[in-house]
């Protein structure tokens, strides 16, 4: 079982809705990930936090707005979104940002825009 | 920016047979990670890899970290259906520090 967790597991929106995914790990990890994956594709890195700080946003379009309230917890908020942006979304956890390199993943949040 | 090319895109195997799938890139990179990916699930961390010319192996499987730090292979042995699923490599970004680079994936369809 994974131990980083994503709500919900399946989003449906409209392009005018606001929502917001949700990450939460308990394993004293201090940099989190958002990561970005469609069909058939590997995943894309959207933001790092480090340390409940932003440290990496790759220039993503500002209807993504990524909060980490603590260290456990990483949030994802959405508004006025596209079609293309529906995919798989990935949390992901690290003990630091200096490599070991390993990546904890979540299960995903599988976001549809209507 | 690092890229990794990985190879085979996509492999049909027998039930029983033994995979072998490859990444390589230009640059060199510090540590090498396996992982393996259901459909509709997140990536999973099957081995990682830190020295040149580490061999490392987890159940079923084994990986090793190319001797001059630009490639590493992943082998599956006696190939079950539960080995379904795509194989991403994976590195850090920049030389030292995460957040992590994936290969384009390696699709394995298992035939009982």
């Amino acid at each position: 079982d994974t131990e980083v967790t994503q709500t919900p597991k399946h989003l449906v929106m409209g392009m005018t809705n606001k929502k917001s995914l949700k990450c939460e790990q308990h394993m004293g990890h201090r940099a989190m990930y958002w990561y970005k994956q469609k069909a058939k594709k590997p995943p894309e890195l959207m933001f790092v936090y480090s340390y409940e700080k932003l440290s990496i946003n790759e220039s993503v379009p500002s209807r993504f707005s990524p909060e980490c309230p603590n260290s456990s917890l990483l949030n994802l908020h959405l508004h006025a979104l596209q079609p293309e942006d529906s995919a798989l979304y990935l949390c992901a956890s690290s003990q630091g940002t200096v490599v070991t390199g390993e990546l904890f993943f979540g299960e995903g949040s599988r976001l549809t825009v209507l | 920016g690092q890229q990794l090319n990985q190879s085979p895109q996509s492999m049909f195997i027998q039930e029983g047979e033994d995979v072998s799938m490859n990444c390589t890139s230009s640059s060199i990179f510090n540590t090498w990670l396996w992982y393996k990916q259901d459909p509709g699930e997140g990536p999973v961390l099957l081995i990682a890899l830190y020295k040149a010319g580490e061999l490392t192996s987890n159940g079923r499987l084994t990986a090793q970290f190319g001797i001059t730090r630009k490639d590493s292979f992943l082998n599956i042995s006696a190939s079950i259906p539960s080995d379904v699923g795509i194989y991403f490599c994976a590195g850090p970004r920049n030389s030292g520090n995460t957040p992590l680079v994936f290969g384009k994936g390696t699709r394995l369809s298992v035939i009982a």
